[in-house]
């Protein structure tokens, strides 16, 4: 059975584009979160959606958003990006929201210049 | 003061050594605990859950202490492919997890 799956793998932006990342959640989990990860650090929350609404939401500015569609894949939206947005963005699928362990996939390593 | 908090180390160990990572945790409402272990530029992958009574997999064994919310997590008889980072993960029921800054191990012949 296929993991979590991300795309793209890698990715490569200037200061005041905007990224779309994507992924999948394995089969049968309708929850997804994500992620960042600044080397060094843990994972940071961002969104936690659960059959297509958000339950969720860290810290992070407005220019994030996120969306999960009826399939549960999801997208993670970042606008106006900043060098500072340069991270390993991660999206992690569970069955639910309860307290069941998430699950990751490969991330997608973004840079700004 | 952060929400889950580790000992960044690094600890380097020689192979067959007993290492013990810690892990505190802020919200006493938390309800479920992990601990994961990520790779260098890898994602974070699932290493065991953490109960109230302890649990023991292997040669990792984990304990929780709910009244001082601390976690731990021992490794005995290391190994080389143990070298990794080390995130203690706590969840608050139907929210997301957070992560501490995680532990590095690094074991040496």
């Amino acid at each position: 059975d296929a993991g979590v799956t991300q795309s793209p793998t890698h990715l490569i932006k200037t200061r005041g584009q905007h990224v779309t990342l994507r992924c999948s959640p394995i089969s049968g989990h309708k929850s997804v979160s994500w992620y960042q990860q600044v080397l060094g650090q843990g994972p940071q929350f961002i969104f936690q959606y659960y059959e297509k609404e958000e339950r969720g939401r860290g810290n992070f500015p407005d220019r994030f958003s996120a969306r999960q569609f009826p399939n549960y894949s999801s997208e993670l939206n970042v606008n106006a990006l900043l060098l500072g947005d340069s991270a390993l963005y991660l999206c992690a699928s569970s069955p639910r929201t309860d307290n069941q362990p998430q699950h990751f996939g490969d991330g997608t390593r973004l840079s700004i210049l | 003061r952060k929400e889950v908090e580790q000992d960044p180390g690094p600890f380097n160990v020689p192979e067959g050594a007993t290492v013990a990572f810690n892990c505190t945790y802020s919200n006493s409402a938390s309800q479920s605990f992990f601990w994961y272990r990520q790779d260098c530029r890898k994602e974070p992958k699932l290493l065991m859950s953490v109960y109230s009574s302890g649990n023991e997999d292997g040669r990792f064994t984990a304990q929780l202490n709910r009244a001082s919310q601390y976690i731990s997590l021992l490794i005995r008889d290391s190994k080389l492919s143990d070298s990794a980072t080390y995130l203690c993960v706590v969840k608050e029921g139907n929210n997301d997890m957070r992560f501490g800054a995680g532990t590095r191990l690094t074991v040496k012949p």
